[in-house]
């Protein structure tokens, strides 16, 4: 059964920082990974999203890499802004056709 | 375009009643999913449907949950009597094919008192 890991559940950073979001994976057989956002009371923002063939995608501030081999994967948000504070989740799809299997995500705080 | 739609936003209901949760996917999307997403538990799958058959249902608690969707197109998660338990948010996915990209929903916030 394939588990999703996110650590630390929270982290609060100032203004400015570079920062890096941790997700690992028991099973490395995937489809596909994905990050999304998620705002207090809201539904889930897709940021990312990350084919097993793929080592990394880039949008705008952030960038996901995927190392499948170890089970990881790590969302960088570049010159990080309070705008940014949100729920950080990744998941996992085993294969086509199939669900996405989600971390607890990481609650970001950024400070002004 | 418009994106994936759920009513109600919030639903309050007392313990033992039924209740209906709707979705609405992005026009033209094939797949379509149902989540919930409940304090200690995190972001849990409940059914997937490929136009109108759901071949994994296997996220379904118990048999109070049932789905359905009708067209290709809407799709209705109904819980009969209800338990507290069953308070959480339910989101709703959908994509293009199986394979593509899922796009949420708001959810709908569901209380049982």
């Amino acid at each position: 059964k394939q588990e999703v890991t996110q650590i630390p559940a929270a982290l609060s950073v100032p203004e400015g920082e570079n920062l890096v979001l941790n997700c690992s994976f028991t099973d490395s057989a995937i489809y596909n990974l994905q990050w999304f956002r998620q705002d207090p009371g809201k539904g889930l923002t897709s940021l990312l999203l990350i084919q097993s063939s793929q080592r990394e995608q880039t949008s705008g501030r952030l960038n996901a890499s995927l190392d499948k081999s170890s089970g990881r994967s790590t969302l960088y948000i570049a010159a990080s802004q309070p705008g940014d504070s949100a729920t950080y989740l990744c998941a996992v799809r085993g294969g086509a056709n199939s669900k996405l299997t989600f971390g607890k995500g990481i609650t970001l705080s950024v400070r002004p | 375009g418009a994106g994936v739609s759920q009513s109600p936003s919030n639903k309050v209901t007392e313990k033992g009643k039924d209740v209906e949760l709707r979705c609405d996917p992005i026009s033209g999307h094939t797949a379509l999913y149902w989540y919930r997403q409940s304090l200690g538990q995190g972001l849990e799958f409940l059914i997937y449907f490929q136009g109108n058959s759901a071949p994994d249902k296997s996220g379904l608690p118990s048999d109070r949950f049932s789905a359905e969707r009708t067209g290709g197109s809407v799709s209705t998660l109904t819980i009969q009597r209800t338990q507290q338990e069953d308070s959480a948010v339910y989101l709703c996915a959908s994509s293009l094919d199986g394979r593509a990209e899922q796009y949420f929903g708001p959810g709908t916030r569901l209380t049982v008192t």
